[in-house]
């Protein structure tokens, strides 16, 4: 089993939608998570960082079940700009170092 | 500004060539790391560094050999025993909070280096 697991997508929806995605990871002691937004040919972008108690930012809403071991985005209203992979990443469970691990990345494409 | 500075941008290397790349930053964080990624798949380590002068493998190291020889500077350089290279290489750096223990706020990438053997 990958330690992170995503739908690739592509999620086509039109402007105006909402949109979720889940991401499931393998490790139950995992401590940090963030999702990850990449343009194609671009690097990746730190969107939002998810906490236990959920945060929301903008059109942007994070969700973590440490329970059932999955993190979710919710982008509410969609626009054209929001066409991108976006990418789940955990922390190791104590690991004494940063390292990341990063999803495979979860397409949108939002067309007109 | 405060940034992390990936070069050169494209790169095209030769059988048997060893080529460099640079990444350099100037926030002042202490680790730093190279992934390679290609075409619609995910990121994949290949080194990583928490302090100057030391420096761990990651998943796909044979063929890539890195140095820290300054905190803003981790170089990798891609030997021809790297049999397939032509990937998107992205340099990351990160803050270290807490010394073993895994909590950080996520990483700070360059602009990636494209690199294409000819």
């Amino acid at each position: 089993r990958k330690e992170v697991e995503q739908d690739p997508g592509p999620f086509n929806v039109p402007e105006g939608a909402t949109v979720a995605f889940n991401c499931t990871y393998s490790n139950s002691a995992s401590q940090s998570f963030f999702w990850y937004r990449q343009d194609c040919r671009k690097e990746p972008k730190l969107l939002m960082s998810v906490y236990s108690s959920g945060n929301e930012d903008g059109r942007f809403t994070a969700q973590l079940n440490r329970a059932s071991q999955y993190i979710s985005l919710l982008i509410r209203d969609s626009k054209l700009s929001d066409s991108a992979t976006y990418l789940c990443v955990v922390t190791p469970a104590y690991s004494n170092t940063d390292k990341l691990i990063f999803g495979t990345g979860t397409r949108l494409q939002v067309f007109p | 500004d405060g940034g992390i500075t990936q070069s050169p941008k494209y790169l095209f290397r030769k059988e048997g060539q060893n080529v460099t790349l640079s990444c350099e930053q100037n926030l002042n964080h202490d680790a730093m790391y190279w992934y390679r990624q290609d075409p619609g798949q995910g990121l994949r380590l290949i080194y990583y560094s928490q302090i100057v002068n030391d420096f761990q493998k990651g998943d796909i190291a044979e063929g890539y050999s890195v140095s820290r020889e300054k905190k803003e500077s981790f170089p990798l350089t891609v030997t021809s025993a790297q049999k397939n290279p032509t990937a998107f290489y992205l340099c990351a750096s990160s803050i270290t909070l807490l010394r073993g223990y895994a909590l950080n706020y996520g990483y700070t990438f360059g602009s990636g280096t494209r690199l294409t053997v000819v």
